[in-house]
């Protein structure tokens, strides 16, 4: 069954600076990937999936993922963060029916 | 846009009691799911639910669990005897044919 994980725990940065969040899929056969945001004392949000076809994928709020086969990676990025990106980001693969979930990195950004 | 709704948002219980969890899956979704989340850990996957019967589930899901959709609307999780290491974020989740995942906002359990 696939798996993701995730390299980064805590990723603490100021507004402005970019971000990039690493994570690594394990080989499975098809690949579902999904990036999904927790925001303090709420649910799971998605951010951006990919399924197949381009392998830059826009999601939502300037987030945008990078599908590289060759790395098995699926990293999330975003030019200039606000401080309004503090939160908690998984990445997640789809197993049949069902998510597994990476162990999430938490961010924060500094004002 | 359509949501998942979950109640309670939170449910404080006495170890060894039984809960109910609910859940309101989107009303043209097929699939159920129940996920959990113990503070400072990662989201882990309990059962998913399809065409009225588990579909899978995982290890965590044991004979203190078990899930129904008793009259086609509510999705529920049952607990019928609380531990501590039950307290977490619940989250039901549904999905359908080719559409992505839409999470409730969870209901936070706490066992004391």
């Amino acid at each position: 069954a696939q798996s993701v994980s995730q390299h980064n725990h805590h990723v603490i940065l100021s507004e402005a600076a970019s971000l990039e969040l690493g994570c690594n899929y394990s080989y499975g056969g098809t690949v579902n990937l999904f990036w999904y945001v927790q925001y303090p004392g709420q649910h799971l949000q998605l951010l951006l999936k990919y399924f197949s076809g381009d392998p830059l994928v826009k999601g939502i709020k300037g987030f945008e993922a990078e599908f590289i086969k060759s790395k098995f990676s699926f990293n999330l990025r975003k030019p200039s963060v606000q401080w309004s990106d503090t939160a908690e980001y998984f990445c997640a693969s789809r197993n049949d029916y069902k998510l597994s979930f990476g162990a999430g990195t938490t961010v924060t950004v500094r004002a | 846009e359509p949501e998942v709704t979950q109640t309670p948002s939170h449910q404080v219980t006495q170890m060894g009691q039984e809960v109910i969890l609910r859940c309101v899956p989107i009303s043209n979704h097929l699939y159920f799911y129940w996920y959990r989340q113990i503070l400072g850990q990662k989201v882990e996957f309990l059962v998913s639910f399809y065409n009225n019967e588990i579909s899978e589930k995982s290890e965590i899901f044991d004979d203190q669990f078990s899930v129904e959709r008793p009259d086609g609307s509510n999705f529920t999780l049952k607990i019928r005897s609380t531990k501590l290491e039950d307290s977490a974020m619940y989250f039901c989740a549904s999905s359908g044919q080719g559409t992505g995942y839409t999470f409730g906002s969870g209901t936070r359990l706490t066992v004391v």
